[in-house]
């Protein structure tokens, strides 16, 4: 079946390092990838999608690359901040399929001033 | 209201009673996603629904689980005689269209514990 591996956290890092979670999926066809974020005491939210092949998601200085010959949408951003502190979930959705998400266990991330 | 609304909030109840779990997605979303998520994993997929019928239920996990949307829009989540097991944050999710690369809307979720 369809399944989501990410990095297992936590993540600590201080402020300006540059950030890097791996994920990887198996999948048959051609899913669409997404990175959501929750932010301490909000609801969980997009931060960025890809939906095709070679395709880079970004938003808010985090980029994620869809990578079909690796299987991965590893999420990166050069700079972090302390607002950046949340928990990442990397998901997919299957081609053709039901359009429910599919989630990695999530990365904690801590940014330290 | 500006985003997806689940209610109650927290929810405590005994072994072996039924509860109710309410989502109110946002206006003119015809798509309603139901997850579980567990302490420390992410999300697990439970029912989803375009307009009022039930597309994809393979998720719920055993005949305790039920969940309508009657009119299109407020959904609810039923689960019957509650296990300890059962104890999770419960996310409601909608969406405009439900097509696979549109953006779900997640609502801030009803944690329940089961006692």
């Amino acid at each position: 079946g369809n399944s989501v591996t990410q990095m297992e956290g936590p993540v600590t890092l201080s402020e300006e390092a540059f950030l890097t979670i791996n994920c990887t999926y198996t999948a048959t066809g051609y899913p669409s990838l997404f990175w959501y974020v929750q932010y301490p005491g909000e609801g969980l939210q997009l931060l960025l999608k890809a939906t095709k092949a070679d395709d880079k998601g970004s938003n808010k200085g985090f980029e994620a690359t869809y990578r079909k010959e690796t299987t991965s949408f590893h999420l990166e951003k050069g700079s972090v901040q302390v607002s950046d502190s949340a928990v990442y979930f990397c998901a997919l959705s299957a081609q053709g399929g039901s359009e429910k998400l599919v989630f990695g266990k999530g990365t904690k991330l801590t940014v330290n001033p | 209201g500006a985003g997806v609304s689940q209610t109650p909030s927290n929810k405590v109840t005994e072994k072996g009673k039924y509860v109710e779990l309410r989502c109110d997605p946002i206006s003119g979303h015809t798509a309603l996603y139901w997850y579980r998520q567990s302490l420390g994993q992410g999300p697990e997929f439970l029912i989803y629904f375009q307009g009022t019928g039930a597309a994809d239920d393979s998720g719920l996990p055993n005949d305790r689980f039920f969940a309508v949307r009657p009119e299109g829009s407020v959904s609810t989540l039923k689960i019957q005689r509650t296990e300890r097991g059962d104890s999770a944050m419960y996310l409601c999710a909608s969406s405009q269209t439900g097509t696979g690369a549109t953006e779900a809307f997640f609502g801030q979720g009803t944690r329940l514990t089961v006692v």
